[in-house]
């Protein structure tokens, strides 16, 4: 079965310092990944999101970065958090196929102060 | 541009009422429609979806039909719980958005006891 990572699970990290986020996905082969926000109240904003090793699209223009370094493995980073990049961070994935369905990690909570 | 719609929350019933919460969409195109639940401190899960108009997705007791007439996915239970606490949100993907999800903003439904 396919299982989805994502860590740290609770970051706080100071404001102007840079940040690494991680998703695997496990069990599975040439998925799609996501990487979404959801600030405090509000609802899910697509951040990015990748159909193969090192293609990303950007769906806003913001102070983070994603990239795929290997097939299963995405990273969401920034060089210098601001403290509008608090927020719920959720990864997710969904098969090549065209399967719409996604399957969201556990996500990343992140305070920047 | 493509978008949804849902019921402003917060939501508050008690035990054993019936629920409702409604879900409009704008889609350029014949979308899929979704409904996920993220319960407090976790992901997202899929609750339940439909593939095309009069379809009747179903879960744990929650329903909902594609209204293409209407464009509308309402979300209906007969009997809430204490334990359906948590945030529903109603979403979309489009044949030619590769998977992509577009997200309403969420409503947050607390049943009492």
């Amino acid at each position: 079965s396919q299982t989805i990572h994502q860590w740290p699970a609770t970051l706080v990290q100071p404001v102007g310092s840079p940040l690494s986020l991680e998703c695997t996905v496990e069990g599975t082969s040439n998925p799609n990944l996501y990487w979404y926000r959801q600030a405090a109240g509000r609802g899910l904003q697509l951040l990015f999101y990748s159909v193969g090793i090192g293609q990303i699209s950007s769906e806003v223009p913001q102070n983070l970065s994603a990239s795929r370094p290997q097939d299963r493995q995405f990273i969401l980073s920034s060089k210098k958090l601001l403290l509008s990049d608090s927020g719920f961070y959720l990864c997710a994935w969904s098969p090549y196929t065209r399967e719409e369905t996604q399957y969201f990690g556990p996500g990343t909570r992140l305070l920047v102060l | 541009g493509d978008s949804v719609t849902q019921m402003e929350g917060p939501v508050t019933l008690s035990e054993e009422a019936f629920l409702t919460i409604n879900c409009t969409y704008t889609a350029t195109g014949y979308p899929s429609l979704f409904w996920y639940v993220q319960y407090p401190g976790e992901g997202l899960q899929l609750l339940l979806k439909a593939t095309k108009a009069d379809d009747k997705g179903s879960n744990k007791g929650f329903e909902a039909t594609y209204r293409k007439e209407t464009t509308s996915f309402h979300l209906e239970k007969g009997s809430v719980q204490v334990s359906d606490s948590a945030v529903y949100f109603c979403g979309f993907v489009l044949e030619t958005s590769g998977s992509r999800l577009t997200f309403g903003e969420g409503t947050q439904l607390t049943v009492n006891p």
